[in-house]
């Protein structure tokens, strides 16, 4: 089953900020926010991650809305090298352990 | 320190064989955890081991199986290959898989094509 909605495809200028949102509304309160991005034909690259509070790493700043029912990924100053697919991630804790269910991605395509 | 590696990094196959493909996580990582990627379906999680352990299984046939050895590397093998298996096979490694926050660093993948 999806655990999280994302927007097919985003453009963004160079230089700019990239805002990438990401629904998941029916995330319980111990389940953790990850987004993770993946650069064709490459393995996924984590990005960042958090519970309910706002995080902010070298990558990029993680919003959690106060109900959790959603977030946005923000690369401040997005470059050509930021285009990738942003998989927006919800941690399930399952009964034998740990899943992670990949969202459908947003494909950002960062424009010169 | 040295990424996740996979080997091989490409495999082509013939319907109804079967294959293996490796995988040696971070050193100090002990949870091991395969993916599946297609085009159609994305990437589907298939199964996690930590401590030799299979934890987690994700939805998929029989065919699929995996384990892990002492020192954390892994294996996954497909039996019977079909078609549909071709694949990017994606391996990721964490320090361990408790109900904590933890990041997955993957691989760079196997390519599997079944002819």
């Amino acid at each position: 089953d999806a655990k999280t909605t994302q927007p097919p495809s985003m453009d963004c200028a160079e230089g700019r900020a990239a805002n990438l949102p990401c629904n998941h509304s029916t995330i319980s309160g111990n389940e953790y926010v990850y987004w993770y991005r993946q650069i064709h034909s490459q393995g996924p690259q984590y990005i960042i991650h958090g519970l309910k509070n706002n995080e902010t790493n070298e990558m990029a700043s993680l919003i959690i809305t106060e109900d959790r029912k959603s977030s946005t990924l923000i690369l401040p100053h997005a470059t050509l090298r930021d285009t990738a697919v942003y998989y927006c991630i919800v941690r399930v804790e399952g009964w034998s352990g740990n899943q992670f269910y990949f969202g459908t991605g947003t494909s950002l395509t960062v424009i010169p | 320190k040295a990424g996740v590696t996979q080997t091989p990094r490409y495999l082509i196959k013939t319907r109804g064989q079967q294959v293996t493909l490796s995988c040696s996580p971070i050193s100090g990582h002990r949870s091991v955890s395969w993916y599946q990627q297609t085009p159609g379906q994305g990437l589907q999680f298939l199964f996690e081991y930590f401590s030799e352990t299979q934890r987690n299984k994700g939805n998929f046939p029989g065919r699929f199986s995996g384990r892990q050895f002492s020192n954390s590397r892994s294996e996954m093998n497909v039996s019977t290959l079909e078609l549909g298996d071709s694949a990017l096979y994606l391996c990721a490694s964490s320090f361990r898989p408790v109900p904590s926050s933890y990041e997955q660093y993957f691989g760079p993948g196997t390519r599997l094509t079944v002819t």
